[in-house]
């Protein structure tokens, strides 16, 4: 156990919905990421906030938004929903923001299914 | 483009014998490299790492080679237990400032009893 919550642990939803993904991180750690793994692909950085503030900006569409909210929770918006947004999304935490040699831990990620 | 790349889908070894997994990178900024373990249904696990001032990282039974002018890293496992079965991801990033880790695709590593 890694100490990262995320929930939901699976969900299905038409295309064109909108669902929100909840990622509570370990105890004590000011920062947390998402990363999207889709079929056969490494997972792809999306977005990484460091205490309530945007800290990095990766391959996240305009149709994904996030936030992380004051008890260090982040939660990831995911809107007008396509086939292809179908992935695993994983959020993770340090403590850092991202001193070199700090590690990551990883949730055991939320499976989208767009239908 | 990919940054980081493991070429090869899936490995078998048996069990006792040692596992070498492979990942070649191509931007000459990353400066640390992770190496994460993932079970099914798991989250990746973060395993060993080691920063560019280093050629080998060692802990157990598993070792981090690091060749930068060949921008290669590969881990080695031994010896290889059926425990050790799992996808194997190979991460990179540049330490300034941000966490933004670039992975690669994976290894599926098959321990065979």
């Amino acid at each position: 156990d890694s100490g990262v919550t995320q929930t939901p642990k699976h969900l299905i939803t038409a295309t064109g919905q909108r669902v929100t993904l909840r990622c509570s991180p370990r105890s004590g750690d000011l920062s947390v990421y998402w990363y999207q793994q889709s079929l056969d692909q490494g997972l792809q950085f999306l977005i990484q906030y460091y205490n309530g503030e945007e800290r990095a900006k990766g391959n996240i569409l305009e149709r994904f938004s996030a936030q992380q909210f004051p008890d260090l929770h982040s939660e990831l918006n995911l809107s007008s929903l396509e086939l292809g947004d179908s992935a695993l999304y994983f959020c993770a935490s340090s403590v850092e923001g991202g001193a070199l040699g700090n590690t990551i831990y990883f949730g055991e990620g939320s499976w989208l299914t767009v239908v | 483009d990919q940054q980081v790349k493991q070429n090869s889908p899936s490995l078998s070894v048996q069990e006792g014998r040692i596992s070498i997994l492979n990942c070649d990178y191509t931007n000459s900024m990353f400066d640390y490299f992770l190496w994460y373990k993932k079970y099914p249904a798991e989250g990746p696990t973060f395993l060993i790492s080691i920063s560019s001032i280093k050629d080998k990282n060692e802990d157990g039974r598993f070792t981090v080679f690091l060749n930068k002018s060949a921008k290669h890293l590969s881990l080695h496992i031994v010896p290889s237990q059926p425990g050790d079965s799992a996808v194997y991801f190979c991460a990179a990033y540049s330490g300034a400032g941000s966490y933004q880790l670039t992975f690669g695709k994976g290894t599926k590593l098959s321990v065979i009893p």
